[in-house]
């Protein structure tokens, strides 16, 4: 069984970092591209970045590029993302998700981790 | 980017009511379109990908159709489990995007 669990989230001031971990079982992370998915209290979902089996396609949404950072490590089944500059608008529940297709196209989202929760505030 | 548009934004129905909503993308983004069901306070689930394939264990009482810019998910026979937020998805290029979900209320 596929399972993906998220860690890292917590409160942090405006301005600051956070790194979120995903930690995958279940099949063979190194296989696939993976994706992050955030969704603001009490809004709809936004995807925020993808990113291939090996690391050498990477996308990002419009609102955090140059600010956040995927990542993983194919030896420990991990998924990063490396939140800098955080914003009031950057809270959310941040969802760690496999991606069937690559670098996430073409066919779907599932499964979907449990989330964590990231609070920017002062 | 392509927009997806869901409507209606909410829908209140009863059971065994059929029930459909309709997902309509800025561009033509072939069948790249997945649908999800999220209930309160937990993760989105896959239902639906490539516009109509039902994901294997989702009740049959779930359909998808459409191509190109115009897609629906429908639900012939609406059952309490299914009062959710549903959202569709377009895996047709980056950026991914979601339409804005379509609350499903249980009359």
């Amino acid at each position: 069984e596929v399972q993906l669990l998220e860690s890292g989230g917590g409160l942090v001031q405006p301005g600051g970092s956070l790194r979120l971990s995903c930690a995958a079982s279940g099949f063979t992370f190194s296989s696939y591209s993976m994706s992050w998915v955030r969704q603001a209290p009490g809004k709809g979902l936004e995807w925020v970045s993808a990113i291939s089996a090996g690391s050498d396609h990477i996308h990002y949404a419009d609102s955090v590029k140059g600010r956040f950072t995927v990542s993983r490590d194919n030896s420990q089944s991990t998924l990063y993302l490396q939140m800098n500059s955080l914003r009031a608008e950057d809270t959310a529940i941040y969802y760690c998700v496999h991606c069937s297709g690559g670098i996430c196209l073409q066919k779907w989202l599932d499964p979907w981790g449990q989330g964590t929760l990231v609070t920017v505030s002062s | 980017d392509i927009q997806l548009t869901q409507s209606p934004s909410f829908l209140s129905a009863s059971v065994g009511d059929r029930v459909t909503i309709t997902c309509r993308a800025s561009q033509g983004i072939g069948s790249y379109l997945a649908w999800y069901q999220q209930k309160p306070g937990k993760a989105p689930k896959l239902l639906m990908h490539t516009a109509s394939t039902l994901k294997s264990g989702v009740p049959s009482r779930f359909s998808g159709s459409g191509s190109g810019t115009e897609f629906t998910l429908t639900i012939s026979s609406l059952q309490p489990a299914d009062c959710a937020t549903y959202y569709c998805q377009q895996l047709y290029s980056h950026p991914l995007t979601f339409g804005p979900g379509t609350r499903l209320e249980i009359k």
